[in-house]
């Protein structure tokens, strides 16, 4: 079956665009994360879904960053006014979350932002 | 609240030699443990994962992991490397409320 999607898979702004980064999770799963990771680093949690309700946005680095799952499926993850330490790879993973499971993560390729 | 430390940040072996890929965890509930491989430009994918069910784990492409609690230690291994498994691995540990917290990742390197 089909995994999860995002696009596009490169973006590259210049400092103070607003950018919006799409996530097509497994059809089915109910969680859904996005993940920040910096060159030569592992992946750091920005935020969780459970349908489409935001459980946990801590690991959203500052107020310019916002994400939804309006319907519950598709996720965006909106970085506005852009900087360079925003330049990353931003990894959508989703899940079953069956209770009492190990809700085992499936992820996306990724989007490489880079800001100019 | 969980964490996880990955020894080594390169790791070169032989083709044929036996890989290892070291993992400690802290964590103040049992937990759940995964391994992942990252190819140039590409997600993650799972190779295994840690579930209480049995201490021994295997995965797919021949590798395995082996829970060791008194060691908090959960280290990736393969009997004979491929070139083919030259990437980087995470290992990760399931946090609170679900979201993974992963390592700094190691890169294995295979030498012909």
């Amino acid at each position: 079956g089909a995994g999860v999607s995002q696009s596009p898979r490169y973006k590259v702004a210049k400092r103070g665009q607003d950018v919006a980064l799409r996530c097509d999770p497994i059809s089915g799963h109910v969680s859904l994360f996005w993940y920040q990771q910096a060159l030569g680093q592992g992946p750091e949690f920005l935020t969780y879904f459970q349908n489409e309700a935001q459980l946990d946005k801590s690991g959203l680095p500052s107020d310019r960053f916002f994400a939804e799952r309006p319907e519950g499926s598709v996720s965006t993850l909106k970085i506005q006014r852009t900087q360079q330490e925003d330049s990353a790879v931003y990894l959508c993973a989703s899940s079953l979350a069956l209770a009492g499971g190990p809700g085992e993560q499936y992820f996306g390729p990724g989007t490489r932002l880079t800001v100019t | 609240a969980q964490s996880v430390t990955q020894l080594g940040s390169h790791v070169s072996v032989s083709e044929g030699a036996l890989v290892l890929l070291r993992c400690n965890y802290s964590s103040s509930v049992p937990p759940y443990l995964f391994w992942y491989v990252q190819y140039p430009n590409q997600g993650l994918q799972l190779l295994l994962k840690y579930t209480s069910a049995a201490t021994l784990v295997k995965g797919i492409n021949g590798f395995e992991a082996e829970f060791k609690k008194s060691e908090t230690s959960f280290h990736l291994t393969k009997p004979s490397a491929h070139m083919s498994d030259a990437a980087e691995y995470f290992c990760a540990v399931r946090s609170d409320g679900n979201k993974l917290v992963f390592g700094a990742g190691t890169i294995l390197r295979v030498k012909s």
